[in-house]
């Protein structure tokens, strides 16, 4: 079965730490991953995307994430976080003929220390 | 701003009632998705609509319906309205509607409308 597990509900870290949020998958298949963001009262946003080639993805607002097959992890990085960044993070599996064949983990809660 | 467009942003209304919930697409977009978004059920897939024809369904309940129109515009309906149906629904549109391409299969989202049943 097609599943995806973000095992940390709730993450909160210093500004200016780094971060790192997980993702493990079970795909049948060669997998898209994708992590989305969605900060309070918004929708969702793509921060990256991996299809296939360099297992290490950059995105936008700093992010990037790597695919480890062996590990069926796609874990989200980030060097040095920012006030700005506390919102819920998603990671999401799918089917490359399809975007309604997304599968969307229960997310990731982050929030920022002061 | 995803350029996609959800309107109302939020809704409240009587349980038993009926409410339509609108989105427009990226332009140029042909594929239109809907989702509910609980906290106990978190993000779902309810409905898929490319070029006007239903694409693909989720677990969207009997007493919802939706469409989408020539202009690619498309409509959530839901009756019938139980507690349980309050939620954040999401629209999402996307350049393939399923048939593969250089696009991918992401999706863009709206804000959503958020939906309190009373």
């Amino acid at each position: 079965a097609q599943s995806v597990t973000q095992p940390d509900i709730h993450i909160t870290v210093s500004e200016g730490a780094s971060l790192e949020l997980r993702c493990n998958y079970s795909y049948g298949a060669t997998p898209y991953l994708f992590w989305y963001v969605q900060s309070p009262g918004q929708g969702l946003q793509l921060l990256l995307k991996y299809f296939s080639g360099d297992t290490l993805v950059q995105g936008i607002k700093g992010f990037e994430a790597e695919f480890k097959r062996s590990q069926s992890s796609f874990n989200l990085r980030k060097p040095s976080v920012h006030w700005s960044d506390a919102a819920e993070y998603f990671c999401a599996v799918g089917a490359h003929s399809s975007a309604s064949k997304i599968i969307f983990g229960s997310g990731t809660r982050l929030s920022i220390r002061p | 701003d995803s350029g996609v467009t959800q309107t109302p942003k939020h809704l409240i209304t009587a349980t038993g009632q009926r409410v339509t919930l609108r989105c427009s697409p990226r332009s140029g977009d042909l594929s239109v998705y809907w989702y509910q978004q609980s906290l106990d059920q978190g993000l779902q897939f309810l409905i898929q609509y490319y070029n006007g024809e239903e694409r693909a369904k989720g677990n969207i309940l009997e007493r919802f319906s939706a469409q989408q129109f020539p202009d690619l515009h498309s409509e959530l309906n839901l009756s019938s309205l139980e507690l349980g149906d309050s939620a954040l629904y999401f629209c999402a549109s996307s350049a393939n509607g399923g048939t593969g391409g250089v696009f991918g299969p992401e999706a863009f989202f709206g804000q959503g409308t958020r939906l309190t049943v009373v």
